[in-house]
């Protein structure tokens, strides 16, 4: 079954860039999109078709996707930024949403 | 607006048939562009995608959790159905139910979450 990897946890200090990755095989094929959820809240949509940001999310958040590998950058990290992050793609060979198991951002 | 709201049971026991609602509002389940999956979080871990339902009513299920699960909708009431037969204390998790864009009949994103629902299994 198709799998997508990411690290369990990242660290940054305010004001720094954080960057979260998510592999899977050929995932460069795929849309990503990614998700941000803070304690006791639902997931928030932050990136789609690979770059792509909602109207609400700041201009801080972007993502690229190449090579096997997607990312999320977040620039200027801030306090409120520490949260879950979830990648998620549509695997057309099973026709099922696959998520990776999240990084947990934690802001210094 | 967009709303997705889920409902069911807080506690079920062991064996048991959970069934959850969702009913949506803001949009139509017939919109050829969108559908509505069912998505599971058991505490402090991942998101687990359960089922997909399209809007020309075609279903998508985890492959795992397949034979457990059925979704249907009523689009004249909103509504989004899953069942899911046999339950474990494993299946003790929040269910999100969230709309899910699509491009051609291929699932893209989701873009609309509810609130999600604290379903504990236990005797």
């Amino acid at each position: 079954s198709y799998e997508l990897t990411q690290p369990p946890s990242v660290s940054v200090t305010p004001g720094q860039t954080a960057r979260i990755t998510c592999s899977g095989e050929r995932l460069e094929r795929k849309n990503v999109a990614w998700y941000q959820q803070k304690p006791g809240q639902s997931p928030v949509l932050v990136i789609y078709y690979d770059n792509k940001r909602p109207s609400k999310i700041p201009e801080q958040f972007s993502g690229s996707n190449s090579g096997g590998t997607a990312s999320l950058t977040i620039s200027w990290t801030q306090d409120m930024d520490e949260a879950e992050y979830f990648c998620q793609a549509w695997d057309t060979s099973t026709a099922s949403v696959i998520f990776g198991r999240g990084t947990k951002l934690t802001v210094l | 607006q967009v709303t997705l709201k889920e409902s069911g049971p807080v506690l079920v026991k062991p064996t048991e048939t959970l069934t959850l609602t969702c009913l949506v509002s803001g949009f139509s389940l017939s919109n050829a562009r969108m559908g509505v999956s069912w998505i599971r979080q058991p505490p402090g871990k991942a998101l687990e995608w359960l089922a997909h339902i399209f809007s020309n009513d075609e279903k998508s299920y985890n492959t795992s959790l397949k034979s457990r699960l059925t979704i249907s909708k009523d689009t004249s009431k909103s509504q989004v159905v899953l069942t899911m037969t046999n339950v474990d204390p494993v299946d003790t998790a929040t269910y999100y139910c969230a709309r899910m864009f699509s491009n051609n009949y291929v699932p893209d994103f989701f873009d609309y979450w509810g609130q999600g629902t604290l379903v504990t299994v236990s005797s």
